[in-house]
C-alpha cells in the first residue's frame, strides 16, 4: 500500500538559511499534518490542512509557514534557521469524516540539521 | 488544552510475557480519539491501535488491546506474548474532533514509554 512520502530525507543547512520540506500524502487522503520531534522528545504538532485550508495550528514558529496545494501535497517553509530547529520533521496524512477513521499515518520524516 | 501523561519512562519484560503501558489524559472535550503509536529505533511512527471515545468496547488489534476508562480518563495498552520486535518507544496520543466540520486537531502526545523486550 502507498505510504506518505517526504523529501528530502536528510537536509543540512546553516544558521539563517531557508529550508523547504515536502510531503506527499497517501492517495485520497484529504488532511495533512506537520510535526517536529527534537532529540529524545515527543512529537510536537505544528500545523494541519484539510482540503487545502489551514485546519489547526500548534506550536509553529512565525519563521515557519506551510501550505497545501491543489494536488494535496504540502510544503513546510522554514526561514532564518536556528540551531534549535535541528529535529526530525514528520508529515502525516489522514482521511477525515465518516468515510475515514481520522487515523494519522506518518511519513518516514525529514532529518534537518542546522549548523 | 489537552494533556497526556505517561508515567512509566521505561519498562523491561521478558519475551513472551504480557506488559501493560499506562496513559492518562486530561480534557474537557467529549468528542475525541485516542491512539497508541510505536516508534522503533528507525524512528518511524507506526500506528498501533485506535479508540473512539464514544465507543464503550475496548479496541483490539491482534496481540495489542486497550483498557479505555473514559470516566477515569485512562487509556492503557496491553501487549500479549511480547516479541523482540516490540522493543520501541510507545507514545499515547489524544486527538480532538472539530465540531465545525473539516477534520480534527493535531495529535497531543505523551512523553513516551521506552519498552525493552529481553530475550
Amino acid at each position: 500500500a502507498a505510504g506518505v512520502i517526504q523529501s528530502p530525507r536528510h537536509l543540512i543547512k546553516e544558521k539563517r538559511e531557508t529550508a523547504t520540506l515536502k510531503c506527499y500524502p497517501i492517495p485520497r487522503h484529504d488532511t495533512v499534518y506537520w510535526y517536529q520531534q527534537g532529540p529524545g522528545q515527543d512529537p510536537q504538532f505544528l500545523i494541519s490542512f484539510y482540503e487545502k485550508m489551514q485546519s489547526d495550528k500548534g506550536s509553529i514558529p512565525d519563521r515557519f509557514s506551510a501550505q497545501q496545494f491543489s494536488d494535496y501535497h504540502s510544503e513546510l517553509n522554514m526561514s532564518s534557521l536556528e540551531l534549535g530547529d535541528s529535529a526530525l520533521y514528520f508529515c502525516a496524512s489522514s482521511l477525515e469524516g465518516t468515510s475515514g477513521g481520522y487515523e494519522q499515518y506518518f511519513g518516514p520524516g525529514t532529518r534537518l540539521t542546522v549548523t | 488544552a489537552q494533556t497526556v501523561t505517561q508515567s512509566q519512562p521505561e519498562m523491561s519484560v521478558q519475551e513472551a510475557e504480557t506488559v501493560t503501558l499506562s496513559c492518562t489524559y486530561d480534557t474537557s472535550e467529549n468528542n475525541y480519539y485516542l491512539f497508541w503509536y510505536k516508534q522503533p529505533p528507525s524512528r518511524q511512527m507506526i500506528l498501533v491501535i485506535r479508540q473512539e471515545a464514544y465507543k464503550q468496547q475496548n479496541a483490539t488489534e491482534n496481540r495489542f488491546s486497550v483498557n479505555f476508562q473514559k470516566a477515569a480518563k485512562s487509556f492503557s495498552l496491553k501487549i500479549s506474548d511480547s516479541q523482540l520486535g516490540d522493543t520501541a518507544m510507545y507514545f499515547c496520543a489524544f486527538m480532538k474532533l472539530q465540531y465545525s466540520g473539516g477534520g480534527a486537531d493535531g495529535l497531543t502526545f505523551g512523553k513516551g514509554t521506552h519498552l525493552i523486550i529481553q530475550p
